[in-house]
């Protein structure tokens, strides 16, 4: 079975610009986290959606939004990008709210900011 | 949100127990422990979590303090392939939220 996929997996954008990232669950899994992992620090919580509504959201500017479809798989848009910007983008998928405790992670989308 | 508190690294000889700490005095009441690994170039993986529990699985044992405010991963014989970053986290309560501290980079040597 597929694990949890990320598109792109490497993209360099300058400031100013807007980039959108791609996550596909596994198969049977309704809910999605984004995180942002900064080099040498610990992944931080930015949105979780659940059936396709926003459940939570962490401390980031409204320069962040995403979105989940009807088939589950979620996006993650960044507009106005800035140099911080620049980390690994992991999602994360579970088969209910995270209740459960296991969350299943990509392997990420390492953006870079110029 | 209260992050909790790990050392920066440890070291362990291959096939023997390591035991990796973590303090979380501010945790509240109903929020779950987790750990999960991370491998260079790889997405963190799940490891374990509990509640209040001493929990064990096939990959590890988790031993919580009877006040919470500490717990300790036991990884009970370390081979090279458990050399990565531990992060010890916490679970917001009824949310699939996780709370990522610094991590412990554990190495393992042969």
């Amino acid at each position: 079975d597929a694990g949890v996929t990320q598109s792109p997996t490497h993209l360099i954008k300058t400031r100013g610009q807007h980039v959108t990232l791609r996550c596909s669950p596994i198969s049977g899994h309704k809910s999605v986290s984004w995180y942002q992992q900064v080099l040498g620090q610990g992944p931080q919580f930015i949105f979780q959606y659940y059936e396709k509504e926003e459940r939570g959201r962490g401390n980031f500017p409204d320069r962040f939004s995403a979105r989940q479809f009807p088939n589950y798989s979620s996006e993650l848009n960044v507009n106005a990008l800035l140099l911080g910007d620049s980390a690994l983008y992991l999602c994360a998928s579970s088969w209910d709210r995270g209740r459960s405790g296991e969350l299943f992670f990509g392997e990420g989308s390492r953006l870079t900011v110029l | 949100d209260a992050k909790t508190t790990q050392p920066n690294s440890m070291e362990s000889n291959e096939e023997e127990p390591v035991h990796l700490p973590c303090n979380h005095s501010t945790i509240s009441g109903t929020d779950y422990i987790h750990w999960y690994r991370q491998l260079p170039s790889q997405g963190p993986e799940y490891v374990i979590h509990g509640l209040t529990s001493n929990v064990n699985n096939r990959m590890a044992s988790l031993a919580i303090a009877e006040d919470r405010k500490s717990s300790t991963l036991i990884l009970h014989r370390a081979t090279l392939r458990d050399a990565a970053v531990y992060y010890c986290i916490r679970g917001v309560s009824n949310t699939g939220k996780l709370i990522f501290g610094q991590g412990t980079t554990l190495q393992v040597k042969p």
